[in-house]
């Protein structure tokens, strides 16, 4: 059974650092691409970053480009997303997603909060 | 950047009416259109991908269709278990993006 666990969000000041993690299981997490999608509370659905399968292709809005970092360890069957120079705006429940094919998140994890306040 | 439209943002329906939401594209994507459906306060199923497949153990009554810039999706017998907001979401190798989302709920 496909599983993807996120963990670390929390509560952060504006200007602080998160990291965000994502724990996968039940497949071959070095065959697939990675998806990071975020939630504002009450929002629809936004697409923030995206990692091949390789990490030789990263992409991201650019709502968190050059804030933001994605990455992979695929001897852990882990992603990441190092969140940095955080906004009130960046508050949101964050997703991680496999990426089918390199085109349709498939499995999704349940989320984790952050929010970013003083 | 490619933007996404959808309509109606929200609408009401019997059970057993027939619903249907577009989404639209800036640009031509092709077929590559996939559509979710989000329950409160839980993570986004895959329903149809590539604008017209269905999701395997997704319920026949969900169905996509259209190609290009002009998507529509079409739940053929709403049940109340299909409460929900639905979202298109187009792919670009690796880009994604959204449309606003459709709230559906019953009458």
């Amino acid at each position: 059974e496909v599983q993807l666990v996120e963990s670390g969000g929390g509560l952060v000041k504006p200007g602080g650092s998160l990291r965000l993690s994502c724990a996968a299981s039940g497949f071959t997490f070095s065959s697939y691409s990675m998806n990071w999608v975020r939630q504002a509370p009450g929002k629809g659905l936004e697409w923030v970053s995206s990692i091949s399968s390789n990490s030789n292709y990263i992409y991201y809005a650019d709502s968190v480009k050059g804030r933001f970092t994605i990455s992979r360890d695929n001897a852990k069957n882990s992603l990441y997303l190092q969140m940095n120079s955080l906004r009130a705006e960046d508050t949101a429940v964050y997703y991680c997603a496999r990426v089918f094919a390199s085109s349709w998140p498939d499995y999704w994890g349940q989320g984790t909060l952050v929010t970013v306040s003083s | 950047d490619i933007q996404m439209t959808q309509s109606p943002s929200s609408l009401s329906a019997s059970v057993g009416d027939r619903v249907t939401i577009t989404c639209q594209a800036s640009q031509d994507i092709s077929n590559s259109l996939n559509w979710y459906q989000q329950k409160p306060g839980k993570a986004p199923k895959l329903l149809i991908y590539d604008a017209s497949n269905l999701e395997t153990g997704v319920p026949s009554r969900f169905s996509g269709s259209g190609s290009g810039t002009d998507f529509t999706f079409t739940i053929s017998s709403l049940q109340p278990e299909d409460i929900a907001t639905y979202y298109c979401q187009q792919y670009d190798n690796l880009r994604f993006t959204f449309g606003p989302g459709t709230k559906v709920d019953i009458k």
